[in-house]
């Protein structure tokens, strides 16, 4: 059971906007950074959003990151074939238990 | 550019101790960053296993901590993941990756391909 929930399965047709949420507490998306995945099944995850909100270079402005609260969001808009992938929230935790990187199940995204 | 490329045995025996090797070319890990370890095992998620920096500060999934170290060859720009007693339970694909300047944020930008590690007798 991952300490950030994220719904396993998302989908939608070409041209929509898919959201993907991720939602965690205080001890880590209420008070760090949220980052987020794509990865394409068999091969490496690949840095999709930083601290949030910022688009590392070569990231389509497609791609779209926000955080409030606790929980966090990827928007995907003109959806495309090639974004079926499974996506990943992960973030700090300050957990009491012991400090740790943090990442949520992981989200497929089906293209219809 | 940045590249990473885990080395290891692909089979480790249960109550053994797994060892991998993280070779990085195009960048000196003694110019800083931190340099994690990830873990996925077969169709299930991403599990960080802990991070080292240069001069060998870490920290540790405190899940794995008592099983797990991390050190780093700076004049063989690698680091290195030792994890002790393995079970069926940490079998898993096995990726290296660079992290950031800070170990707080979970911004790993460089990956290596992967390595599947099957613990089985």
């Amino acid at each position: 059971q991952s300490v950030l929930t994220q719904p396993p399965s998302a989908s939608g047709t070409p041209g929509q906007r898919v959201t993907i949420s991720c939602s965690g507490s205080s001890s880590n998306i209420g008070r760090n950074f949220v980052y987020w995945y794509q990865q394409f099944s068999g091969t490496a995850p690949k840095l999709l959003i930083d601290r949030n909100n910022q688009r590392p270079s070569g990231v389509p402005d497609r791609f779209s990151g926000s955080k409030s609260g606790t929980s966090a969001s990827l928007a995907i808009s003109g959806l495309r074939s090639e974004d079926e992938a499974d996506y990943y929230c992960a973030a700090w935790d300050d957990s009491l238990s012991g400090p740790s990187v943090v990442f949520g199940g992981g989200t497929k995204l089906t293209v219809l | 550019q940045v590249q990473l490329q885990e080395s290891g045995p692909g089979l480790v025996k249960p109550s053994e101790t797994l060892s991998l090797t993280c070779a990085v070319s195009g960048y000196s890990i003694s110019s800083g960053y931190y340099w994690g370890w990830i873990r996925q095992p077969p169709g299930k998620g991403l599990e960080w296993i802990g991070s080292i920096y240069r001069g060998g500060s870490t920290n540790y999934n405190p899940s794995l901590k008592s099983r797990v170290t991390i050190s780093v060859d700076t004049s063989k720009n690698q680091f290195s993941l030792k994890l002790s007693s393995v079970t069926a339970a940490d079998t898993a694909v096995y990726y290296c990756a660079r992290q950031s300047y800070s170990s707080t944020w979970p911004h790993f930008d460089y990956w290596g391909q992967g390595t599947l590690v099957t613990v089985s007798s």
